[in-house]
């Protein structure tokens, strides 16, 4: 079994739409919770992060920390076409990241 | 400062052959990491310097595998008698110690075993 598990997608919606991506993972000592997007042929950039339950809004964006049910999710709202993208969850209990193996998303105009 | 910069972009190269990347991490970071992502999967982890010291390496690091940082600066990825196994996207990172949750990435370099 996957340390992290995501959801590989591929998600097609239409311009404006709100956007689900989740990851679920197993390794308890998972202290950090990172989003990062991935164009084509781009490295990952990161997005947010947050290291505790609940949510973290930045601007279209919300990360969402469920550590009881191992649980993460990101939300982006009012969704746009520049939003199409690989999302990749990635988590930590120290130095190293350990991605899901991300989620690609389309936003149609 | 331009961020992390990797040369070169695309490698092909004929199997059994060997091949060294290089990594130019954004200066003031002192850990540098690399990640291997093959098509359709996130990136794996590999290793990690704090300066010039290897702090960590994954298991995928075989024996073919070597990763230097002479002088904590700048960083390289020797792969001797490369497999096709071996074709991937090698991404490096960099990032301050204290604020490691914070990588920045670099554009990797897309390596192809024929």
């Amino acid at each position: 079994q996957k340390e992290v598990e995501q959801d590989p997608g591929p998600l097609s919606v239409p311009e404006g739409a709100i956007v689900s991506l989740n990851c679920t993972y197993s390794n308890s000592a998972f202290q950090y919770f990172m989003w990062y997007r991935q164009y084509s042929r781009k490295g990952p950039e990161l997005l947010m992060y947050t290291y505790s339950s609940g949510n973290k809004e930045d601007g279209r964006f919300t990360a969402q920390v469920d550590k009881s049910s191992k649980y993460i999710s990101l939300f982006i709202r009012d969704s746009q076409p520049s939003d199409s993208a690989t999302y990749l969850c990635a988590m930590s209990s120290g130095s190293r990241l350990t991605f899901g193996e991300g989620t690609q998303l389309t936003v149609n105009p | 400062d331009t961020g992390v910069s990797q040369d070169p972009r695309h490698k092909i190269t004929k199997r059994g052959q060997n091949v060294t990347f290089r990594c130019d991490p954004i200066s003031e970071h002192n850990r540098l990491y690399w990640y291997r992502q093959t098509l359709g999967q996130g990136p794996e982890f590999l290793t990690y310097f704090q300066n010039e010291a290897q702090l960590e390496k994954s298991r995928l690091l075989s024996d073919r595998f070597s990763a230097e940082r002479p002088k904590g600066s700048f960083s390289t990825l020797e792969i001797q008698r490369t497999e096709q196994g071996d074709s991937a996207m090698y991404l490096c990172a960099s990032s301050f110690a204290g604020g490691w949750v914070e990588a920045f990435f670099g554009q990797g370099t897309r390596l192809t075993v024929v």
